[in-house]
């Protein structure tokens, strides 16, 4: 089956920094979605992006689909952006099926 | 933007203990899933409905069980709960011209 990697694991940054996730993917996909897990386990969708770029906010993000990446950008950080951020992808036509990532546990220090 | 419902949110319950997760949504989305999360893990897929009365087993065999009797519920089943089953499951939906998922807000399931 597909395989999705992100990176890095683990981010540890102090409040107003940016950052850059990563997410790598082994084949073709039509669907790309970025999470945020907050600490109560909620899935927050971000963004729903199988290929271009889109901004909301502070938050923006881009998949090159034809090199099988996409990369989520956070600018400014503040403490509730901590949690982990899951980049997750489809490419059965038909029943959308979502692979998931291992994550990026994000922690921004006050 | 989906509103999706799980219900009930943490349940902690003895071996042996049948035990069914609600899952509901109210925007008429036709298809339904259900993924198991371990803590700190990633999301695993279990089970997914194209519609009523269409359930299949997705890419992690579970144990558990599933109906779509209407458009809206999308409940599982467990016939005898183990210690195994200890995770955190969560139910999701996506409507059919969008691949979109939306995703409730998770159970929490504790097996002594």
């Amino acid at each position: 089956g597909i395989q999705v990697e992100q990176s890095p694991p683990d981010l540890i940054l102090q409040e107003g920094a940016n950052s850059t996730l990563r997410c790598n993917f082994s084949d073709s996909v039509n669907n790309l979605q970025w999470f945020h897990q907050n600490p109560w386990g909620q899935l927050i969708n971000l963004f729903y992006i199988p290929s271009g770029t889109k901004q909301n906010g502070r938050l923006s993000a881009t998949t090159v689909a034809t090199e099988r990446y996409s990369l989520l950008y956070i600018s400014s950080s503040q403490t509730t952006d901590s949690g982990v951020y899951f980049c997750a992808v489809g490419f059965n036509f038909g029943n959308e099926k979502l692979t998931f990532g291992t994550g990026t546990r994000l922690t921004i220090i006050p | 933007e989906a509103d999706i419902y799980q219900t009930p949110r943490y349940l902690v319950i003895g071996t042996g203990k049948k035990i069914t997760l609600e899952c509901s949504q109210t925007m008429g989305h036709d298809k339904m899933y259900w993924y198991q999360q371990d803590p700190g893990m990633e999301l695993h897929l279990i089970h997914y409905s194209y519609g009523v009365n269409s359930t299949e087993k997705g890419d992690l065999s579970s144990e558990s069980t599933v109906s779509r009797i209407r458009t809206e519920h999308f409940p599982l089943t467990l016939e005898s709960a183990r210690p195994s089953h200890t995770s955190q499951y969560l139910c999701a939906s996506s409507e059919g011209a969008s691949r979109e998922q939306f995703f409730g807000p998770g159970t929490r399931l504790t097996v002594l």
